[in-house]
């Protein structure tokens, strides 16, 4: 399996632009996770998806994010309109559900400059 | 909150040294996992230990847990430059066993 795959790996775009991020979960996997990370405020845990619905947005920071799972092998996480403050690496995870532990497999990252 | 504490924030070694990083939770887990983030890449899992278990290893990586002190240690024997990286904890627990991650510790091996 070639792994989580997340695209692009790099985004510039300005302020007020939508963006859109994308991710391929390894086969099989019933969990699909969207961190984000800056320097400031660590790894966060913005939404997750099991079985492609969500489960848990409480970590959205606010309605500009919106994220879907369309299907088992797919999911994007928007940001509509986009802020400076929202450069970041955005990570896609994704864990199979083995029950007493999930293990999470991450993407390369996206990392998102917007000026 | 079920947050693991990385410390040091930051840890510079010399090659072949050996290089130890402390995590710290507030409440019960029932796991908890050690992960490594490379400049630019994603995490990538290391080693899961759950709370009935004391030590493990894997190859240079040995893992400590005390649940008593709700504290857990990562161990890598005879670094190498190679190791360099960002290292992570993540605790489990409740229901969900959805990771928590902590804010990381720093790793730089000088070779």
């Amino acid at each position: 399996d070639a792994g989580v795959i997340q695209s692009p790996r790099h985004e510039v775009t300005e302020m007020g632009q939508e963006v859109t991020l994308r991710c391929k979960p390894i086969s099989g996997h019933d969990y699909l996770f969207w961190y984000r990370q800056t320097m400031m405020r660590g790894l966060e845990l913005l939404i997750y998806f099991n079985n492609n619905v969500p489960i848990d947005d409480s970590g959205m920071p606010e309605d500009r994010f919106s994220a879907k799972m369309p299907n088992a092998s797919f999911s994007t996480l928007k940001i509509q309109p986009s802020e400076p403050r929202d450069s970041a690496v955005y990570f896609c995870a994704s864990s199979p559900d083995r029950g007493v532990s999930n293990i999470q497999y991450f993407g390369a990252g996206t990392r998102l400059s917007v000026l | 909150s079920q947050q693991g504490e990385e410390d040091p924030q930051a840890l510079s070694i010399q090659e072949g040294e050996n290089a130890t990083m402390n995590c710290s939770y507030k409440t019960s887990i029932n796991n908890l996992q050690w992960y490594r983030q490379n400049s630019g890449r994603g995490l990538v899992h290391l080693i899961l230990i759950r709370s009935n278990e004391r030590e493990k290893h894997s190859g240079r990586l040995r893992v400590t847990l005390d649940t008593s002190k709700k504290s857990s240690s990562l161990l890598i024997t005879a670094s190498r430059a190679a190791d360099t990286a960002s290292y992570f904890c993540a605790t489990g627990a409740g229901g969900s066993y959805i990771p928590t991650f902590g804010r990381g510790t720093s790793l730089i091996v000088h070779p």
